[in-house]
């Protein structure tokens, strides 16, 4: 059974530095990975795309890494705004298109 | 597109009743899922349809979880009778695809059992 875990669960950093995400998965065996962001009260949306072929995705300041074979991935967010502050949850999905979400990292940005 | 129409977006009721939780997803999408959020459990997939056929229903906690898609434009997921133990945030999505598609999650139907 597939399992996914984030570290850490909480970060606080101040506005414009330079943070990483991590996510880590037990069965190397993915379609896909994808990175979620979720605000308080609100559903997720999704931020970055990963196939199980590539390496990283990039989207404005955000770039996203996987390591298939370690079953890693990174979510790098560059110069963080206090906008950035939500809950980030990345989720997997394995044999039988099953989507797996990691607990995800509650991150806030002090101005 | 509107996105991922969910509703109610709260719901508040009594131990015993039925709930009715409803969803439409994106035109032209082909997969729907319903997904619970709570604290101590984070997500779960509870069940997914691909063109309105069930196709995965093993995370339906028990047989008071009933979940329908009579069309590609609607989805429910019916609990009866509800526990306090079923509150959570109720979470449809959907997808064009599956594998390599993202999924479109809607606002979430807010639930408490009193």
């Amino acid at each position: 059974k597939q399992e996914v875990t984030q570290i850490p669960a909480a970060l606080s950093v101040p506005e414009g530095e330079n943070l990483v995400l991590n996510c880590s998965f037990t069965d190397s065996a993915i379609y896909n990975l994808q990175w979620f962001r979720q605000d308080p009260g609100k559903g997720l949306t999704s931020l970055l795309l990963i196939q199980s072929s590539q390496r990283e995705q990039t989207s404005g300041r955000l770039n996203a890494s996987l390591d298939k074979s370690s079953g890693r991935s990174t979510l790098y967010i560059a110069a963080s705004q206090p906008g950035d502050s939500a809950t980030y949850l990345c989720a997997v999905i394995s044999a039988g298109n099953m989507l797996t979400f990691g607990g995800g990292t509650r991150l806030m940005v002090k101005p | 597109d509107a996105g991922v129409i969910q509703s109610p977006r709260h719901e508040v009721t009594e131990m015993g009743q039925e709930v009715t939780l409803r969803c439409k997803p994106i035109s032209g999408h082909d997969y729907l899922f319903w997904y619970r959020q709570t604290m101590m459990r984070g997500l779960e997939l509870l069940i997914y349809f691909n063109n309105n056929v069930p196709i995965d229903d093993s995370g339906m906690p028990e047989d008071r979880f009933s979940a329908k898609m009579p069309n590609a434009s609607f989805s429910t997921l019916k609990i009866q009778p509800s526990e306090p133990r079923d509150s959570a945030v109720y979470f449809c999505a959907s997808s064009r695809g599956a594998g390599n598609e993202k999924l479109f999650f809607g606002s979430g139907t807010q639930l408490s059992v009193l």
